[in-house]
């Protein structure tokens, strides 16, 4: 069946450092991906989604691309701040095995320190 | 809008109580799911409705109970609680199922202990 992997967490940066939260996944059709953000005490938020291979999602600074010969969407963001300390959940939508129900990855704490 | 409502925030049952976690929306969505999280786990798919009167099993049905009341509220069920359902819950909706590109709404979640 479908799956998604994240790398393992948590992460810990300082304010401006470079992030990236890999995620890697499996598909037996196309599927799309996205990446949810869950902010302390929150339901999750969508981020950022592509729909087709070479698609890049963008928002708020973050960016990931989807990749199917390596099957991968890792996640971006040039210069993090200490607001997106989070937990990021990269998840991915198979129409042909599982009509638009989000398959999700195990999560990965981001912390970012000042 | 409020968009995505749950009811309780915090709840704490015996083994062998039963409760009703209550979700609403006000987006006029068609399509409603409920998850449960589990740390190291991510969201796992407890059941889903595509829409008001059909509800599916997700991966995880097993211990609950839904109802579709209307397009508006769904609800879920736990009959028996047990110590493994200690998790949160969280409730979304979509505006329709099979819409891949479109973004499912989270509520804020039900923290769930089940002693």
């Amino acid at each position: 069946g479908d799956s998604v992997t994240q790398m393992e967490g948590p992460v810990t940066l300082s304010e401006e450092a470079f992030l990236t939260i890999n995620c890697t996944y499996t598909a037996t059709g196309y599927p799309s991906l996205f990446w949810y953000v869950q902010y302390p005490g929150e339901g999750l938020q969508l981020l950022l989604k592509a729909t087709k291979a070479d698609d890049k999602g963008s928002n708020k600074g973050f960016e990931a691309t989807y990749r199917k010969e390596t099957t991968s969407f890792h996640l971006e963001k040039g210069s993090v701040q200490v607001s997106d300390s989070a937990v990021y959940f990269c998840a991915l939508s198979d129409q042909e095995t599982s009509g638009s129900r989000l398959t999700f990855g195990e999560g990965t704490q981001l912390t970012v320190n000042p | 809008n409020a968009g995505v409502t749950q009811t309780p925030k915090f709840q704490v049952l015996k083994t062998g109580q039963s409760m009703t976690l209550q979700c609403a929306q006000d987006m006029n969505h068609n399509s409603m799911y409920w998850y449960r999280q589990d740390p190291g786990m991510g969201l796992r798919l407890i059941y889903y409705s595509a829409s008001e009167g059909t509800t599916d099993k997700g991966e995880v049905p097993n211990g609950y109970n839904v109802s579709r009341l209307n397009k508006r509220e769904f609800s879920l069920r736990l009959e028996s609680a047990a110590p493994s359902q200690t998790s949160v819950y969280f409730c979304a909706s979509k505006r329709r199922e099979g819409l891949v590109y479109n973004e499912q709404f989270f509520g804020p979640g039900t923290r769930l202990t089940v002693l």
